[in-house]
């Protein structure tokens, strides 16, 4: 399957900045998604993204595939408390190749 | 979204003992469903996909007779931990997919082996 990797591995910032998470890939995505897990939950489904270049928001996230659809980020404007949880980014084949996570931390 | 349930949501069991986790999709036909496997603060690891009425197949690594899966049903999938051990300790998860669509994941059962 086709692997990833994310970066970083933890996040730790004050309510109101802004926190981004990397995902890399050294092969060519045919897509991404992104998933995000709160502590002792499980992971829900937030995007896919499919086009080389694309750009998806949500509120304050905001989704982009890279141009050789071989990288993409997933950035958080201004976090809250709510946004704290470890966000994977996951390739798609067949099943999912899930990144290693990037856990964000939210401190009022 | 689509729904996915799993039980138990939680298990203690005796080592030695054998352990089975039941996935539902109970609002859509799920031709496939994923077992994964996640260790504390780590990422979730393939351990299996199975299709209805048809045999798993299982990720390099994953032992087929300790690990038994059975897709009985367009919405059942049951994982069965044989002879567990206290490393066999984790959080499993299942996901469901209809062709077309993403994969919806289930709550997890986590599983502690004594």
């Amino acid at each position: 399957g086709q692997q990833v990797m994310q970066i970083p591995q933890y996040q730790h910032v004050q309510e109101g900045e802004d926190f981004t998470t990397y995902c890399n890939s050294s092969t060519t995505l045919s897509n991404i998604q992104w998933y995000k897990q709160r502590p002792g939950g499980h992971p829900v489904f937030l995007i896919q993204l499919v086009k080389s270049g694309e750009v998806k928001k949500q509120k304050r996230l905001t989704f982009q595939f890279g141009e050789a659809k071989k990288n993409s980020s997933l950035h958080i404007t201004a976090t809250q408390t709510t946004d704290v949880g470890t966000y994977f980014c996951a390739a798609s084949g067949y099943a999912l190749n899930f990144g290693k996570g990037t856990s964000l931390l939210v401190t009022p | 979204g689509a729904v996915v349930s799993q039980h138990p949501s939680w298990v203690i069991c005796k080592s030695g003992t054998s352990v089975k986790i039941e996935c539902r999709s109970l609002d859509f036909q799920a031709t496939t469903m994923f077992w994964y496997r996640q260790f504390p603060k780590k990422s979730l690891m393939l351990m299996a996909t199975s299709n209805e009425g048809s045999k798993a197949t299982y990720e390099q690594g994953v032992e087929k007779d300790k690990f038994l899966i059975n897709h009985a049903s367009l919405t059942l999938s049951t994982l069965t931990v044989t002879s567990a051990h206290p490393e066999d300790s984790s959080f499993y998860i299942c996901s469901a997919r209809a062709i077309g669509y993403e994969q919806y994941f289930g709550p997890g059962t986590r599983l502690t082996v004594t």
